[in-house]
């Protein structure tokens, strides 16, 4: 139990255009998510926290303009790259709370050409 | 703030040995959950074992066990008889305990290396 699926798993994008990945907690409702950046080799990076039916918490330095989070659902958390450049290019983790654990998607590596 | 210290970016061991990865934390909190996470290849965030800072007892899971000294603030990892499996990243983290909304907070990472 308490799989959280993502997708795409990986999607190439040209400079400019947006891009929207999904998070889904498959078999469990989760009134909280987390956006995590990872870059090569490094730690993850808390990008913010989304809770359903209200705006999402942005960590310091993260724009939010860029990196639109929606949380329409108890399953269902969205992460909207807007007008994405090269320097956007990451692994993307979300992770859906559920009885006081965290549970990790498998992460989508976005790569903007 | 809550910090997360590992001090080893990398570690090998030779496979069916034992290797014992180090972490520190800072907090003000008294009650708060502990964590070793292992990322394979894969990029799959695994969790190999939890800490409630409440339990004085050191959690063991199969072959992982901690050594958890809440004073010293420090929050080792052991895994005996080490597998070729166990090649990944561990990352060491902190959640407090009170808000299960709370974010987790994650060390650096030690990349371990299983020599055959």
């Amino acid at each position: 139990g308490a799989v959280v699926s993502q997708h795409p798993s990986w999607v190439i994008c040209k400079s400019g255009t947006s891009v929207k990945i999904e998070c889904r907690s498959l078999d469990f409702q989760a009134t909280t998510m987390f956006w995590y950046r990872q870059f090569p080799k490094q730690s993850l990076m808390l990008m913010a926290t989304s809770n359903e039916g209200s705006k999402a918490t942005y960590e310091q330095g993260v724009e939010k303009d860029k990196f639109l989070i929606n949380h329409a659902s108890l399953t269902l958390s969205t992460l909207t790259v807007t007008s994405a450049h090269p320097e956007d290019s990451s692994f993307y983790i979300c992770s859906a709370h559920y009885y006081y654990e965290q549970y990790f998607g498998p992460g989508t590596r976005l790569t903007v050409t | 703030a809550q910090t997360v210290t590992q001090s080893q970016p990398e570690m090998s061991v030779q496979e069916a040995e034992t290797v014992t990865l180090s972490c520190t934390y800072d907090t003000s909190e008294s009650d708060y959950y502990l964590f070793w996470y292992k990322q394979p290849p894969s990029r799959q965030m695994i969790l190999v074992i939890r800490q409630e800072a409440y339990k004085q007892q050191n959690a063991t899971e199969n072959r992982f066990s901690v050594n958890f000294q809440k004073a010293a603030k420090s929050f080792s990892l052991k895994i005996s008889d080490s597998q070729l499996g166990d090649a990944a990243m561990y990352f060491c983290a902190y959640r407090r305990y009170y808000s299960r909304d709370d974010k987790i907070i994650f060390g650096k990472g030690t990349r371990l290396h299983i020599l055959p």
